[in-house]
């Protein structure tokens, strides 16, 4: 089925350090959703987005849905152990009776101490 | 609110044994959906339920069949276990225009 390219696969930082990571689509999207997943847990939304070129806060984290349609980008600010987990996107094009998410396969963050 | 939440945790099976995932929210959400989550693989769709009464196959409805019993429960049903079958099951709800998904924790099945 269809994915979403997701990247970086992994990233081992620092505590302290700035995160960076990204979604792209062959598809335009009119949602991208980003989640977080901790071991033994199902996954947790951060953020999401609704409309090209939107930039949306929550804390520390960052995302913004790009201005083509095609890509989004999660940054996470001054990381700190707590942030370690899987990070996920997700985008659909809201149409019709389409109710299904395109998943990319995640970006695993680790941060050392 | 208990948000999503499904039964049991954990389940070991031995092939061919059935067996049913069960999955309920609290949140008045239309929609509900199954996913199974496997190493390198992401998060796959196995069926989903756009609203009381319907379900459509996913990306990988081949071995399970659901049940959408009201608006609250949605169940998925192994018929005859495999060990290709060994995942995380995932159910999730979403309400609205959004429809943001929101997640249970997860059974882990093994199946032997």
């Amino acid at each position: 089925g269809q994915q979403l390219n997701q990247s970086p696969q992994s990233m081992f930082i620092q505590e302290g350090e700035d995160v960076s990571m990204n979604c792209t689509s062959s598809s335009i999207f009119n949602t991208w959703l980003w989640y977080k997943q901790e071991p033994g847990e199902g996954p947790v939304l951060l953020i999401a987005l609704y409309k090209a070129g939107e930039l949306t806060s929550n804390g520390r984290l960052t995302a913004q849905f790009g201005i083509t349609r095609k890509d989004s980008f999660l940054n996470i600010s001054a990381s700190i152990p707590s942030d370690v987990g899987i990070y996920f996107c997700a985008g659909r094009w809201n149409a019709g009776n389409n109710r299904k998410l395109i998943w990319g396969l995640g970006t695993s963050l680790a941060v050392n101490p | 609110n208990a948000g999503v939440t499904q039964t049991p945790k954990f389940q070991v099976l031995k092939t061919g044994q059935s067996m049913t995932l069960q999955c309920a929210q609290d949140m008045n959400h239309n929609s509900m959906y199954w996913y199974r989550q496997d190493p390198g693989m992401g998060l796959r769709l196995i069926y989903y339920s756009a609203s009381e009464g319907t379900t459509d196959k996913g990306e990988v409805p081949n071995g399970y069949n659901v049940s959408r019993l009201n608006k609250r429960e949605f169940s998925l049903r192994l018929e005859s276990a495999a060990p290709s079958q060994t995942s995380v099951y995932f159910c999730a709800s979403t309400a609205g225009k959004k429809e943001t998904q929101y997640f249970g924790p997860g059974t882990r099945l093994l199946v032997l």
